[in-house]
């Protein structure tokens, strides 16, 4: 079992709807959770992060963390064409000045919002 | 201010071959990170260089190395390729050391394709 596993998709839904991106983790040493997003030939930029279990809200997106079920979700409301790339999660268990070292990262889900 | 720059931007090369991958951060960072990109696997970490010094390996055979130069831009090398080893190679540069998420930003990557 992979330690990040997250749905490849591809996602479609139409413009305007909800959409739901989800991980599940299996090691319970995660306590740092980001989620990213790539477009089509460029690298993943950081759209998200939170410590702690709950929603934490930007914008149109909303990040939660059950830690207690090692289950993330990143929800987007009012979804737009140009959400559409894929989003990978990734968690780090958050030691000390390293913590980056640790990284894991999810496949990633494409998403396409059709207009 | 420039992005991340990646040379090039797609490979193609024959097993055995080496490859030499260049990354240019943006101005006044000096921590470079190197990733491996693939469908099957995500996202997973190559090195981190900060002041020329390598700081963190992952897990990955002795035939992926790398190096930092003076000015900050990084190569990294792979030596007598394998199949496996077609990906997208992104490259990420912060101005402090540790690859905190927040602060590190991606190249757009250069596509290998081993044949």
């Amino acid at each position: 079992q992979k330690e990040v596993e997250q749905d490849p998709g591809p996602l479609s839904v139409p413009e305007g709807a909800i959409v739901s991106l989800n991980c599940t983790y299996s090691n319970s040493a995660f306590q740092y959770f980001m989620w990213y997003r790539q477009y089509s030939r460029k690298g993943p930029e950081l759209l998200m992060y939170t410590y702690s279990s709950g929603n934490k809200e930007d914008g149109r997106f909303t990040a939660q963390v059950d830690k207690s079920s090692k289950y993330i979700s990143l929800f987007i409301r009012d979804s737009q064409p140009s959400d559409s790339a894929t989003y990978l999660c990734a968690m780090s268990p958050l030691t000390g000045d390293n913590y980056g070292q640790n990284f894991v990262f999810g496949p990633g889900t494409r998403l396409s919002v059709l207009p | 201010k420039a992005g991340v720059t990646q040379t090039p931007r797609y490979l193609i090369k024959t097993r055995g071959q080496q490859v030499t991958l260049s990354c240019s951060p943006i101005s006044g960072h000096r921590s470079v990170s190197w990733y491996q990109q693939t469908p099957g696997q995500g996202l997973q970490f190559l090195f981190e260089y900060f002041s020329e010094t390598q700081r963190n390996k992952g897990n990955f055979p002795g035939r992926f190395s790398g190096r930092q130069f003076s000015n900050s831009r990084s190569e990294m090398n792979v030596s007598t390729l394998e199949l496996g080893d077609s990906a997208l190679y992104l490259c990420a540069s912060s101005r402090v050391a540790g690859r905190h998420p927040e602060a590190q930003y991606f190249g757009p990557g250069t596509r290998l394709l081993v044949l």
